[in-house]
């Protein structure tokens, strides 16, 4: 079992929907939960953070976090054709050094 | 703008030639890591400096050595460059404080073995 995964995709939206991407984690102990955004050929740039259970928003961004379930969600609403990329997820144990990815999941927002 | 920068963005090096990989930042931050990513692959971590201090993962291939000099700086030295090492390589930078370990990562290095 890889300790965080997710669908690779493509997940394909029409523009203006709300894309639902998932991921789950298998170290119990981790605190710490990231979702970066990364274009083809770039580096991952980080879209937001989150610690606690429930939902944070960010503009049209929404992370959902249940530990309970090792789950953790992002909604992107309004889905635009610019976010069209690779979401990965990544998951800290508790401020330590290791943060480890998921492979990512494509996103393909059509116009 | 504080920011992670990476040197040269492109690298072409032949089969077995050494190349040296850099990555700058001014965010001031005290722990530096290098990864390696390949296509439709999760970063790799390969290994991180806390301020002075290195740490390698224990599947890091001896191949590839880390010097950091001071608190800006950090090199990725590939010794001897196998076509299995070609790859984006990503610098990031973090401020450890309580619980957090926000990472920042660089452009990234897209290395080409022929």
């Amino acid at each position: 079992q890889k300790e965080v995964e997710q669908n690779s995709g493509p997940l394909s939206v029409p523009e203006g929907a709300i894309a639902s991407l998932n991921c789950t984690y298998s170290d119990r102990g981790s605190q710490s939960f990231f979702w970066y955004r990364q274009y083809s050929g770039k580096s991952p740039e980080l879209i937001m953070f989150i610690y606690s259970n429930g939902d944070k928003e960010d503009g049209r961004f929404t992370a959902q976090l249940n530990k309970a379930s090792q789950y953790v969600s992002l909604l992107i609403r309004d889905s635009q054709p610019s976010d069209s990329a690779t979401y990965l997820c990544a998951v800290n144990r508790n401020g330590g050094f290791k943060t480890i990815f998921g492979a990512g999941t494509r996103l393909f927002v059509k116009a | 703008d504080a920011m992670v920068i990476q040197n040269p963005r492109y690298q072409v090096t032949q089969f077995g030639k050494p190349v040296t990989l850099s990555c700058s930042q001014t965010l001031n931050h005290n722990v530096m890591y290098w990864y390696q990513q390949k296509s439709s692959q999760a970063p790799k971590l390969l290994f991180h400096y806390y301020d002075k201090d290195f740490n390698n993962e224990a599947d890091t291939p001896d191949n590839f050595q880390s010097r950091r000099p001071n608190t800006s700086f950090c090199f990725l030295d590939i010794r001897s460059p196998g076509l299995g090492d070609a790859a984006m390589y990503l610098c990031a930078t973090s401020l450890i404080q309580g619980r957090t370990d926000t990472q920042y990562f660089g452009p990234g290095t897209r290395l080409t073995v022929l």
